[in-house]
């Protein structure tokens, strides 16, 4: 079984400043990382994946993530943030071997302030 | 290309009621979930089919919870009897092969008075 956690359930940042979502999961399998992003009052779009090679992985509007396997964790990264990056993230992992069941953490609103 | 549809976008029923949540996944895909997401409990995966089939249901609360797929295009999710607890926003995914991104469909906000 795969959990994740998601140490923070709110973030709080000025615009233009950085931002860390901390993401940790729980497998005794390989893996495959998933973050995606739910803005209000719509379904969730992923926003960047991990499934092998390099372990930076990068979306188009400025996101990164690092899978980190010594410490079991998929930390997302912005080196500035906007007003429209305000939304709720959410982390997930599936088993790389056996299907792509997503088991997801609990989420992080980031709000991002003027 | 059209993502994934549900229907109704918004429900309100009273308790006892049947409750039928649509879904069309997009075209192509072969992977199907339904989950459910509340303040208290988060995102929950109820039930996934592969190619028409369901797989793994071990997420679906209770007997009062069913899903079918009765092909390629179009699944629902029936509550009969329908409960308060119930209330919550309903997400239909869909996805192509074990390593494909999962897109979500706009959901279906679920009232139960």
């Amino acid at each position: 079984a795969q959990s994740v956690t998601q140490l923070d359930s709110q973030v709080p940042v000025f615009e233009e400043a950085p931002v860390e979502l901390r993401c940790n999961y729980s497998s005794s399998v390989s893996v495959y990382l998933f973050w995606y992003v739910q803005y209000p009052n719509q379904g969730l779009q992923l926003l960047l994946k991990y499934l092998s090679g390099s372990t930076l992985v990068e979306s188009i509007n400025g996101f990164e993530a690092e899978f980190n396997k010594s410490q079991t964790s998929f930390h997302l990264r912005k080196p500035s943030v906007h007003i429209s990056d305000t939304a709720e993230y959410f982390c997930a992992v599936s088993d790389a071997n056996a299907g792509n069941m997503l088991t997801f953490g609990g989420g992080t609103r980031l709000m991002v302030k003027p | 290309d059209a993502g994934v549809i549900q229907s109704p976008r918004h429900e309100v029923t009273e308790m006892g009621q049947e409750v039928t949540l649509r879904c069309k996944p997009i075209s192509g895909h072969n992977s199907l979930f339904w989950y459910r997401q509340t303040m208290m409990r988060g995102l929950e995966l109820l039930i996934y089919f592969n190619n028409n089939v369901p797989i793994d249901d071990s997420g679906m609360p209770e007997d009062r919870f069913s899903a079918k797929m009765p092909n390629a295009s179009f699944s629902t999710l029936k509550i009969q009897p329908s409960e308060p607890r119930d209330s919550a926003v309903y997400f239909c995914a869909s996805s192509f092969g074990a390593s494909d991104t999962q897109y979500f469909g706009p959901g279906t906000r679920l009232t139960v008075l």
